[in-house]
């Protein structure tokens, strides 16, 4: 079974700092991932995906992913942090019709 | 686009009760919705894949005749938490996939629905 695996439960950075998220995958197959974003008390936002095309994805709110086959990755980065990007993040692959979600990373913006 | 609501936002019942929590898509057709359990400061558990007009598909361990649900439309699924106990307390998120130009791989979410049982 395809599975994610995320490094890191919480990540602080400065507000205008580099923001990087790591996920790593298991996967027999060319997988297809995902990122979410979910602030408090809500649903998850689709902030990008993977789907075999290009290897850079690019998704909202400034956020981009590149797909590593060599490496078995597929890390978030923001080039800038914002206050709004304060929030929990997670990696999620497609297998069998289901998403398979990591457990998270908790993402806290330093003014 | 691609938006899903849910309904209610929160809900507290007493323990023995049921609870109803409606899922819909606003603007596209799902084919698919999702149930999901999420308990604080972790991540989704899926509970269960439903298909308009057929039964829904219950992961392992999540009891069927608990959590009942219903997909009767194309854009409206339901969760019956049924004889609710404290431990059924938790943050419940919809999800939908399948409509207009989205492919069925990527699922639209919810906003949740905080179910606190006394």
């Amino acid at each position: 079974a395809q599975s994610v695996t995320q490094l890191g439960s919480h990540v602080s950075v400065s507000e205008g700092a580099l923001v990087l998220l790591r996920c790593n995958y298991s996967s027999s197959v060319p997988p297809y991932l995902f990122w979410y974003v979910q602030y408090p008390n809500q649903g998850l936002q689709l902030l990008l995906k993977y789907t075999s095309a290009a290897t850079l994805v690019k998704g909202i709110n400034g956020f981009e992913a590149e797909f590593k086959k060599s490496e078995t990755s597929f890390h978030l980065t923001k080039p800038s942090a914002h206050m709004s990007d304060a929030a929990e993040y997670f990696c999620a692959v497609f297998n069998d019709y289901k998403l398979s979600f990591g457990a998270g990373t908790t993402v806290t913006v330093r003014a | 686009g691609a938006v899903v609501s849910q309904h209610p936002s929160r809900v507290i019942c007493k323990s023995g009760t049921s609870v109803k929590i409606e899922c819909r898509s606003l603007d596209f057709q799902a084919t698919t919705m999702f149930w999901y359990r999420q308990f604080p400061k972790q991540s989704l558990m899926l509970m269960a894949t439903s298909n308009e007009g057929s039964k829904a598909t219950y992961e392992q361990g999540v009891e069927k005749d608990k959590f009942l649900i219903n997909h009767a439309s194309l854009t409206l699924s339901t969760l019956t938490v049924t004889s609710a106990h404290p431990e059924d307390s938790s943050f419940y998120i919809c999800s939908a996939a399948g409509g207009g130009s989205s492919s069925t791989d990527t699922q639209y979410f919810g906003p949740g629905t905080r179910l606190t049982v006394l």
